[in-house]
C-alpha cells in the first residue's frame, strides 16, 4: 500500500526558530493536507494543497505541493510555546475517499 | 456552527467483547471516515460512508463495520474485540467525497 515517510521525526528548537519538515511519497497524491494534533484531540486541519507547485500560507504556516506531487513540506517561522505537537501531512488520491498519514513530525519549542 | 462530535470520550472493553462508537458530523456534510490510531502513529483508514452507503475500506477485517444514518451521523461497530484494537478512533467528515477532511476529537478505546 501507499507510505508517507515524513521527517523528521522529533525536533526541539528554541522559541523563535524557524522549522521546516517534510513528507515524501511512493505514489501520487491529488491533494496534500497538513495537520496538527495535540494530546487528547483529534488533528486539526493547517493548510490544504490542490496543484502540484502551489505554495500556500496561513498566518506564520507555509506549505508546498511538489512539482512531482509525490512530496510536499511545511515551514513555520518564528515559532511559538504553542505551536508544540504533532504535525502530520496526509496525502488524498483521486478517489478521494482516503487519507494516507506520515508517522508524524513531534516538536518542541523550549521558550 | 457546530464542529464534529464523538462519543464517548473513554471506554474500556475486555477482549471478546463488542463496542459501538458514535460520530455526529458537522453541519451540512455528507460524508464521514474512520480512522485507527495507534499510540505514536498516524491515523489509519478504516472506511468511508458517503449517503449512507459505504465508499471505500481500508485494510481492517469484517469484524469492523460501519453504519451511517440519514442525518449523516455514524457508528463504528468492532465485534471481537482484541487488545491490539487499543486505540484512538477518529471521525472525520468532509463536506463531499473530494473535499477536506475535518475530525472529532476522538475516542479512547482500551482493551484488556
Amino acid at each position: 500500500g501507499q507510505q508517507l515517510n515524513q521527517s523528521p521525526q522529533s525536533m526541539f528548537i528554541q522559541e523563535g526558530e524557524d522549522v521546516s519538515m517534510n513528507c515524501t511519497s511512493s505514489s501520487i497524491f491529488n491533494t496534500w493536507l497538513w495537520y496538527k494534533q495535540e494530546p487528547g484531540e483529534g488533528p486539526v486541519l493547517l493548510i490544504a494543497l490542490y496543484k502540484a507547485g502551489e505554495l500556500t500560507s496561513n498566518g506564520r504556516l507555509t506549505a508546498q505541493f511538489g512539482i512531482t506531487r509525490k512530496d510536499s513540506f511545511l515551514n513555520i517561522s518564528a515559532s511559538i510555546p504553542s505551536d508544540v505537537g504533532i504535525y502530520f501531512c496526509a496525502g488524498q488520491d483521486n478517489a478521494g475517499n482516503m487519507l494516507t498519514f506520515g508517522g508524524g513530525t513531534r516538536l518542541m519549542v523550549k521558550p | 456552527e457546530t464542529g464534529v462530535t464523538q462519543s464517548p470520550t473513554h471506554l474500556i472493553k475486555t477482549r471478546g467483547q463488542q463496542v459501538t462508537l458514535r460520530c455526529s458530523s458537522q453541519s451540512g456534510h455528507n460524508t464521514v471516515s474512520w480512522y485507527q490510531q495507534a499510540l505514536g502513529q498516524g491515523p489509519q483508514f478504516i472506511f468511508q460512508y458517503y449517503r449512507e452507503e459505504e465508499n471505500g475500506r481500508g485494510n481492517f477485517p469484517p469484524r469492523f463495520s460501519g453504519l451511517q444514518f440519514p442525518n449523516y451521523s455514524s457508528e463504528l461497530n468492532v465485534n471481537a474485540l482484541e487488545l491490539d484494537d487499543s486505540a484512538l478512533y477518529l471521525c472525520a467528515s468532509s463536506l463531499g467525497l473530494m473535499d477536506e477532511q475535518y475530525f472529532g476529537p476522538g475516542t479512547r478505546l482500551t482493551v484488556t
